[in-house]
């Protein structure tokens, strides 16, 4: 069945430090998306890419979507104390039934 | 803020008891969703509810018991629970009845099965 692997589990960095998650589906994706889950909170949607090897951009966040719609990243340049959460994709693909299954999540932990 | 409401917040219920999860959209969403999501987990679907009929069940135990009343309701009946069941229940909306549509969650209900 459809799988989508992220990396890494977590991520400790210091203020000001990059950080990139990366996602990987193992089947062709129609979509894929990006949300953040702040400690003790709900995933709140970021962003939706369709395109193949589209890229979007949110301020300090770049998000990529592969040329053969299978992996996915998120970059976030000089990170602040409240980029501080889990990070989740969320892949959409018709193999087996239109579903769409979130990755393992990144949790990033910022220290100023 | 969220616009998908939740009630209640926290629930702690025996495992002989029945319960009701409630969740509440007035965005005009086609499609609503129950995830659970345990600690350090993923949200994990297991009902989808496309134009108010039930599109996708994830094999769920049928002590879960889920009914959309209308488009904006969305309810999860709970019976006969296991300790095990304990988790963060989060409900979705999104705007097309599709599957890949973005979603929408509420601030979600802590359950405890004791």
């Amino acid at each position: 069945g459809q799988q989508v692997m992220q990396i890494p589990q977590y991520q400790h960095v210091q203020e000001g430090e990059d950080f990139t998650t990366y996602c990987n589906s193992s089947t062709t994706l129609s979509n894929i998306q990006w949300y953040k889950q702040r400690p003790g909170g709900h995933p709140v949607f970021l962003i939706q890419l369709v395109k193949s090897g589209e890229v979007k951009k949110q301020k300090r966040l770049t998000f990529q979507f592969g040329e053969a719609k299978k992996n996915s990243s998120l970059h976030i340049t000089a990170t602040q104390t409240t980029d501080v959460g889990t990070y989740f994709c969320a892949g959409t693909s018709n193999t087996g039934g239109f579903k769409t299954i979130f990755g393992a999540g990144t949790r990033l932990f910022v220290k100023a | 803020d969220t616009e998908v409401t939740q009630t209640p917040k926290h629930l702690v219920m025996g495992m002989t008891n029945k319960k009701s999860l409630k969740c509440e959209q007035h965005m005009g969403h086609r499609a609503m969703y129950w995830y659970k999501q345990k600690a350090k987990k993923p949200p994990e679907l297991m009902f989808v509810y496309s134009y108010e009929k039930l599109s996708i069940n994830e094999s769920v135990p049928s002590r879960f018991s889920p009914e959309c009343p209308n488009s904006s309701l969305l309810n999860l009946h709970l019976h006969a629970l296991q300790p095990e069941d304990s988790a963060l229940y989060l409900c979705a909306s999104s705007p097309s009845g599709n599957m890949g549509s973005p979603l929408h969650f509420g601030n979600g209900t802590r359950l405890t099965v004791t």
